[in-house]
């Protein structure tokens, strides 16, 4: 069965800190991609998806970025975090076929 | 501009009764349609889905409807039970077309179910 892994948990970081989420998947080859964003009290806003290796699509313009080292691992990153990229961020796949996508735990970003 | 809205923040039902999370959407470009569930801290939960080629939708305690004249589905809960509060995603995909099968959600329903 396949499952999606996010680390950390949880993270603080101060304002200025780069960051790095990871997020991979395992038992499944070529999955699409997805990183999400739940600020507080809104919904779930889409920030970049990957449908391959070095392929990455930007939903949103921001001081974060991501990448796809390998099929299936996803990073976010940031070189200088503020105030306002505190949130919950997800990373879900989709398998080939259908348009569900499925969900990691999530990592609580606070930037202080 | 928000394509996908569910105008209720909140719902509170008692358990054994019914719960109806609505959801309006605005593209009509979307032909598939997710209900996701979400408890504090943790990602969202596939719950059930619908095709635009379809009205309803059933699993167990779970149906969702469709209309795409109104350009409105509802999610019905039958009983509700108090683990089932939590807070509902709609969300829409306008498939392969253009999209690359992107979701587009809507901002939650919190559903609580009092025993």
């Amino acid at each position: 069965s396949q499952t999606i892994h996010q680390w950390p948990a949880t993270l603080v970081q101060p304002v200025g800190s780069p960051l790095s989420l990871e997020c991979t998947v395992e038992g499944t080859s070529n999955p699409n991609l997805y990183w999400y964003r739940q600020a507080a009290g809104r919904g779930l806003q889409l920030l970049f998806y990957s449908v391959g290796i070095g392929q990455i699509s930007s939903e949103v313009p921001q001081n974060l970025s991501a990448s796809r080292p390998q099929d299936r691992q996803f990073i976010l990153s940031s070189k200088k975090l503020l105030l306002s990229d505190s949130g919950f961020y997800l990373c879900a796949w989709r398998p080939g076929g259908t348009d569900t996508q499925y969900f990691g735990p999530g990592t609580r970003l606070t930037v202080l | 501009d928000q394509q996908v809205k569910q105008n209720s923040p909140s719902l509170s039902v008692q358990e054994g009764r019914i719960s109806i999370l609505n959801c309006d959407y605005t593209n009509s470009m979307f032909d598939y349609f997710l209900w996701y569930k979400k408890y504090p801290a943790e990602g969202p939960t596939f719950l059930i889905s619908i095709s635009s080629i379809k009205d309803k939708n059933e699993d167990g305690r779970f149906t969702v409807f469709l209309n795409k004249s109104a350009k409105h589905l509802s999610l019905h809960i039958v009983p509700s039970q108090p683990g089932d509060s939590a807070v509902y995603f709609c969300a829409a995909s306008a498939g392969s077309g253009g999209s690359n099968y992107k979701l587009t959600f809507g901002k939650g329903t919190l559903l609580t179910v009092n025993p």
